[in-house]
């Protein structure tokens, strides 16, 4: 059965400390995609990124940096020089076998101090 | 744009009573769901549907009915509702046929049941 695990529930940092969220998924399938969105205190959710099974690549976007790693089945996310304005809670979220809807974890919230 | 709404984005109800949230896309995407999310348990799927007339249960359905008369449209309902279907509802939709599509999510109803 596919299960992601979001160990950190809550995460604490001053402004401009890197950071990481991890993400452990579980999946019987070969195929599969893995997710992370968003959700500042404003309540929407927000798309980050899209991650697919065959693509061991690390992805960088400005200050967000994803490390997917199959060996073992992680999927974790960086924020570099963080920001007041990172402050959200996290979800990851794995789609597996393509008939069946997105797993989320529990989330991870994400305060970032001034 | 295209965009999916929810409505009422509040709404307070007595125990017992029937209350049904309304979901609509015009991303003409062939697949919606329901997730609620509370404190402590991320986001949850509460039912699913891959197009017109079909319905699918998720992790928590108990309660709760969906029905899919068209594209655009997946409400909600709760059947009597109870204390402990107080909750944030979110409406998602996806396109495509295959796995691995971004869920595009609607801005939440606060739901509050005394």
């Amino acid at each position: 059965a596919q299960k992601v695990t979001q160990a950190q529930t809550e995460i604490s940092v001053v402004e401009k400390e890197d950071v990481t969220l991890d993400c452990v998924y579980e999946t019987r399938d070969t195929t599969y995609y893995l997710f992370w969105y968003k959700q500042p205190p404003s309540g929407e959710l927000v798309f980050l990124i899209r991650r697919n099974s065959f693509d061991e690549q690390n992805e960088i976007s400005g200050r967000y940096s994803w490390n997917f790693q199959k060996s073992t089945s992680s999927f974790n996310f960086t924020i570099t020089a963080s920001q007041v304005v990172d402050s959200a809670v996290y979800f990851c979220a794995l789609d597996d076998s393509g008939n069946t809807p997105l797993v989320f974890g529990k989330g991870t919230r994400l305060s970032v101090i001034a | 744009d295209a965009e999916i709404t929810q409505s009422p984005r509040h709404k307070i109800t007595e125990t017992g009573r029937q209350v049904t949230l309304a979901c609509h896309q015009t991303w003409n995407h062939n697949n919606m769901f329901w997730y609620r999310q509370d404190l402590g348990h991320g986001l949850r799927l509460i039912h699913y549907s891959y197009g017109v007339q079909d319905t699918n249960k998720g992790e928590v359905s108990d309660g709760y009915s969906v029905s899919r008369s068209n594209t655009e449209d997946l409400p909600l309902t709760l059947e009597s509702a109870a204390s402990s279907q107080t909750s944030v509802y979110f409406c998602a939709s996806s396109g495509g046929l295959a796995g691995g599509n971004e869920q595009f999510f609607g801005p939440g109803t606060r739901l509050t049941v005394l």
